[in-house]
Order: structure tokens, then C-alpha cells, then sequence
């Protein structure tokens, strides 16, 4: 049972456009929820967060929306940059001190110059 | 600052052969630590965790164990390896009371082929 999916494998849109990258989850108890950034043969890092009490947190470029009646979230990246080209993972996390967070599958994201 | 080292960055065992890939943290104390993989086309599935010396928790059924024999240390073990243990493996590392503006800290994998 997969409790955070990302049903988008793939995106690709213009440099300077906007990119967003949509993830769905089933567990109410999830407290927060972060995206990850992934490049080939690196390991994912931290890109934003949102805790469950919000419903917009918005960091430069980047926005995460929050719907959590839908069990949805969303990145916005405005304006899209080649550099921004990677993989992008959504994970949800829980209460108390374990800290794993579950992923989903990822969304490869190709930004063209 | 912290630091995360994991290794090797890539590796290629037999069927049949053991496994061990390591992981430190240097920084901080009493990090909660996480082996994830990624299999090919797939998310990241969280293997092991442990909040402290000795404790580690399994998250899914499968070939491999868990050790930590150090608060900064983090093993990932198999005693015969199987061609379905090919991956990404990653080492993360979090505070112990982590949360949304406390996130998880990868290394930067090892890729495993099982051939």
C-alpha cells in the first residue's frame, strides 16, 4: 500500500515558465511533508517543507501548497531554470522522535533552455 | 557543520556474496539514521532506521540486516546477496526530534550490482 504517490513520472517545460509537481497521499496522521531534489548519483536534498497546521509555504522560487481535505500537495517553481532539471521526490513524515519519512516514486523534471 | 559519508560510491558483488556498506556522521550526537534504497524506476523505500545505539527497526521483509555498533555508525549487511538486492543504496541522517524544519540529510549512495 503506497501512502505518497507521485502519478506524474515525468514533466518538461520552458526555462522561464512555471513547473508544478503535484503528489497525493492516503494517511491523515502525516504531520509534514518536504520535497527532495535529486540528481543522477547523488542523494536527495532538501528542498521545502510544510507542516500540516499551513497551507503555503513559499521559499524564493519555490512554493508548496497544502491541500489537506484533497490529501494532496504541490511544489510551484516560478521561474523554471535549466539548473532545476533533476528529480523531485515528495515524502510525509509523522509524529514522535522515529523521523522516517515515506517517499514517493519521484517526478523527473526536465527544464528546456 | 554536520557531515554524512557513506561508501563505497559504487559496487558490484556476485550472487551469493556478503554484503556491507557503511555510513558515518560527523557533528552532531545521537542522530536518528536511515538506510533507504532505490530500485530502479522506484521511490525510495525506507529499509532500516535507528534511533540509538543497538535499535534499529525493520520496515520491510528481505535479505539485508542493520547494525549499529557506534552512535555515529550505520552498516547495512547481507550474508548472500540476491540479484533483486541491486540498487541505490543511501545512508540519511536526522536529528533525533526531527520534523518538517528538521529533515532527513542524505550521503550520496552507493550503487549496487548484483550480478
Amino acid at each position: 500500500d503506497q501512502q505518497v504517490k507521485q502519478n506524474s513520472p515525468s514533466l518538461s517545460v520552458q526555462e522561464g515558465r512555471i513547473s508544478i509537481l503535484n503528489c497525493d497521499y492516503t494517511n491523515s496522521m502525516f504531520d509534514y511533508f518536504l520535497w527532495y531534489k535529486k540528481y543522477p548519483a547523488e542523494g536527495p536534498t532538501f528542498l521545502i517543507s510544510i507542516s500540516s497546521i499551513k497551507d503555503k509555504n513559499e521559499d524564493g522560487r519555490f512554493t508548496v501548497f497544502l491541500n489537506k481535505s484533497a490529501k494532496h500537495l504541490s511544489l510551484h517553481i516560478v521561474p523554471s531554470q535549466p539548473g532545476d532539471s533533476a528529480v523531485y521526490f515528495c515524502a510525509a513524515g509523522g509524529a514522535g522522535n522515529t523521523g522516517k519519512l515515506i517517499f514517493g516514486q519521484g517526478t523527473t523534471l526536465q527544464v528546456k533552455p | 557543520s554536520q557531515t554524512i559519508h557513506q561508501w563505497p560510491a559504487t559496487l558490484v558483488q556476485p550472487v551469493g556474496s556478503p554484503l556491507s556498506l557503511e555510513c558515518t556522521v560527523e557533528g552532531t550526537s545521537n542522530p536518528n539514521l536511515y538506510w533507504y534504497r532505490q530500485a530502479a524506476g522506484r521511490g525510495l523505500q525506507l529499509l532500516f532506521y535507528s534511533v540509538g545505539i543497538g535499535q534499529i527497526s525493520s520496515e520491510v521483509p528481505q535479505n539485508l540486516s542493520a547494525s549499529r555498533p557506534q552512535d555515529r555508525q550505520f552498516i547495512l549487511s547481507s550474508k548472500k546477496l540476491l540479484l533483486s538486492d541491486s540498487g541505490f543504496y543511501l545512508c540519511a541522517w536526522s536529528v533525533p526530534l526531527s520534523s518538517y524544519n528538521s529533515p532527513l540529510h542524505f550521503g550520496n549512495g552507493t550503487r549496487l550490482t548484483v550480478t
